[in-house]
């Protein structure tokens, strides 16, 4: 178990840049999520996946914002035209489908500045 | 709809002194409540859950929650702090269908030497 992963740890971009980051799930999980994590605030969910199917998606979900996990292992999450707003810390948690199901493991993070 | 409310944005204690980070909770489901804890450029941990077993549900680094389904709280709680429990303490719920986690806004706790 080499825990949960994310690439890149830190991305500065300029405003109307496109971005994307990368999450690789705990192996034998078939559940991958994103959130998003504002400062001074908690994480809100952003969308999951079971294997390669993107199950929901939360209203925070802008039409700038897409996420794939083309083969149900890796996940990509891309947000085109970057805006200031959206500035975050971006997690990506993990789970299983088997009991529990509901522990979420968590990535260190992909900290988006956008100047 | 579910959510969940960390009473306290700031809690200070002494080294050797006990710990209360308050939560109360909303949920039509039966809940699964959690504490995750958030060390500065570190990754959230799981400290505990409470999934319908026991009430008192004890964690990791000798935390503890007790799930008051009466009061809809899950107040967390440890008997004496020790320096390197400095951090943001974040208490989740869950309990539809996807599992996702619904955060609380988050508790920093600060502990004096």
């Amino acid at each position: 178990d080499t825990g949960v992963s994310q690439d890149p740890r830190h991305k500065i971009t300029k405003r109307g840049q496109n971005v994307t980051f990368r999450c690789d799930p705990i192996s034998e999980h078939n559940r991958l999520y994103w959130y998003r994590q504002t400062l001074g605030q908690g994480p809100e969910f952003l969308t999951y996946f079971q294997n390669e199917a993107q199950l929901e998606k939360s209203r925070l979900l802008s039409d700038r914002f897409s996420a794939e996990r083309p083969k149900g292992s890796f996940s990509t999450l891309e947000i085109q035209r970057t805006e200031q707003g959206d500035s975050a810390m971006y997690l990506c948690a993990s789970s299983s489908t088997g009991r529990p199901s509901y522990e979420q493991y968590f990535g260190p993070g992909t900290r988006l500045t956008v100047t | 709809a579910q959510s969940v409310t960390q009473l306290d944005s700031h809690v200070s204690v002494s080294e050797g002194t006990p710990v209360l980070l308050r939560c109360n909770y909303s949920s039509s489901y039966s809940p699964s409540l959690f504490w995750y804890v958030q060390h500065p450029n570190k990754g959230l941990q799981l400290l505990l859950k409470y999934t319908s077993a026991a009430t008192l549900v004890k964690g990791i680094n000798g935390f503890e929650a007790e799930f008051k389904k009466s009061e809809t709280s899950f107040h967390l709680t440890k008997p004496s702090a020790h320096m390197s429990d400095a951090a943001e303490y974040f208490c989740v719920v869950s309990g539809d269908s996807s599992y996702k986690l619904i955060f609380g806004s988050g508790t920093r706790l600060l502990v004096r030497p």
